[in-house]
């Protein structure tokens, strides 16, 4: 299994500010993947991470809104620019590990006064 | 495109009880199928993980199965506990370029003592 540390655990922002939260991983791994959980609802994936390219954008998620860096195997951060009250979520990081399972961290509750 | 549902959408049951939590999905071509825990506010926790070839798998009180021609998967708890209430997502691995995980909507799921 993998270990992943997520920071910070919980956060309240003003609006129009950014709020930059890291994944830490006890293990390279070559894949990372940040997803985002609105009050209520289930988990959407918001982009997939690799070390030494771009971010992979899903649909309605996009890299000025969500800036990400991954600069080795171990490590990437998601940035939650220009924040709005409608980006209050959880955020989550996870990664697979062997047979393709996913571990997650334990998330980052964002609330944007 | 594949969609995931997990019915019930929330359950309320006396300690002791056995319970059966379902999850359907739309398009049978997954590479997995994998159970979560979620505490309220907090990441994600993996229970089981059923790779497409097995019909299921058994971790304690807890046994995963899996039908996927049917495009079904149960959750069996076995004699419930209070410590067991928290939120039950299933998700799926899409087979295809990226292995995306598509999640459920979840089951809340409260034990009464």
């Amino acid at each position: 299994s993998a270990v992943i540390s997520q920071k910070p655990s919980r956060d309240i922002c003003q609006r129009g500010t950014s709020l930059t939260i890291q994944c830490q991983v006890d293990s390279q791994v070559t894949m990372m993947f940040w997803y985002r959980q609105q009050p209520g609802q289930s988990l959407t994936l918001i982009a997939t991470a690799n070390q030494g390219s771009e971010a992979t954008y899903e649909s309605g998620f996009v890299i000025d809104k969500f800036p990400i860096s991954r600069p080795n195997l171990t490590f990437s951060t998601l940035t939650v620019s220009n924040m709005s009250p409608e980006d209050s979520s959880i955020y989550l990081c996870s990664v697979d590990g062997l047979v393709t399972e996913a571990f997650f961290g334990q998330g980052t509750r964002l609330t944007v006064v | 495109k594949q969609e995931v549902t997990q019915i019930p959408a929330a359950l309320s049951v006396p300690e002791g009880e056995n319970l059966v939590l379902n999850c359907s999905f739309t398009d049978s071509a997954i590479y997995n199928l994998q159970w979560f825990r979620q505490d309220p506010g907090k990441g994600l926790t993996s229970l089981l993980l059923i790779q497409s070839s097995q019909r299921e798998q058994t971790s304690g009180r807890l046994n995963a199965s899996l039908d996927k021609s049917s495009g079904r998967s149960t959750l069996y708890i076995a004699a419930s506990q209070p410590g067991d209430s928290a939120t039950y997502l299933c998700a799926v691995r899409q087979r295809g370029a990226t292995n995306k995980l598509i999640f459920g909507t979840g089951t809340l799921l409260a034990v009464q003592p």
